[in-house]
């Protein structure tokens, strides 16, 4: 099955600046990449996803780039905010054609200091 | 909307007692999911249900059975409580025909002693 690695597992950024957290997969096959972002005491939340037949994908501070060919897929938060703190998990997806089975990574704890 | 609705949102159980967590969606998803998360484990796949009448397992299904009941609910039994059950249990619905998001509830936090 597949298998999503998730790193860095913990990342401190100072307000301002950019953060970036990389996922692996090894299901050639997977061609869904969502991100999601968990609050304390909440579900995930999507914030950001991407599909095979494209590269990169921009919304406001937040993009993801995916490489199909090296079979990874990274977030990039720009200009950093404390409202960013949280943990960050990436998936992909092996759906059988009727339910997208996403299979996520181990998570990234995000902190943005003043 | 509410989304997807989990109760309970706590539960502490003995090893051994039964009970059933429950799952409701008001998105007219199709697919609906159930997931596990440990720490330093992410979240795992229990069961789930590509559309009403049918079940398939995930990843991590042993010890588990569900039922969906129709299109909106999807419950988790836990038949035999055991002490590495002790989790944080999230329900999900997805659309599925193109549109894979999930939509996760707020979460169950199970302790078993």
């Amino acid at each position: 099955g597949e298998n999503v690695e998730q790193h860095p597992s913990t990342l401190s950024v100072q307000e301002g600046d950019s953060a970036v957290i990389k996922c692996t997969y090894s299901d050639s096959a997977s061609n869904y990449f969502p991100w999601y972002k968990q609050e304390l005491g909440k579900g995930p939340q999507l914030i950001i996803d991407i599909r095979s037949n494209v590269g990169e994908k921009k919304d406001q501070r937040i993009a993801v780039t995916l490489n199909k060919t090296a079979k990874h897929f990274s977030l990039h938060i720009t200009e950093t905010q404390p409202e960013d703190s949280a943990v960050y998990f990436c998936a992909a997806s092996q759906g059988d054609g009727t339910a997208s089975k996403l299979t996520f990574g181990t998570g990234t704890r995000l902190q943005v200091t003043l | 909307n509410a989304g997807v609705t989990q109760t309970p949102k706590f539960q502490v159980l003995k090893t051994g007692q039964s009970m059933t967590l429950q799952c409701a969606q008001d998105m007219n998803h199709n697919s609906m999911y159930w997931y596990r998360q440990d720490p330093g484990m992410g979240l795992r796949l229990i069961y789930y249900s590509a559309s009403e009448g049918t079940t398939d397992k995930g990843e991590v299904p042993n010890g588990y059975n569900v039922s969906r009941l129709n299109k909106r609910e999807f419950s988790l039994r836990l038949e035999s409580a055991a002490p590495s059950q002790t989790s944080v249990y999230f329900c999900a619905s997805s659309a599925n025909r193109g549109h894979y998001g999930y939509t996760f509830g707020s979460g169950t936090r199970l302790t078993v002693v």
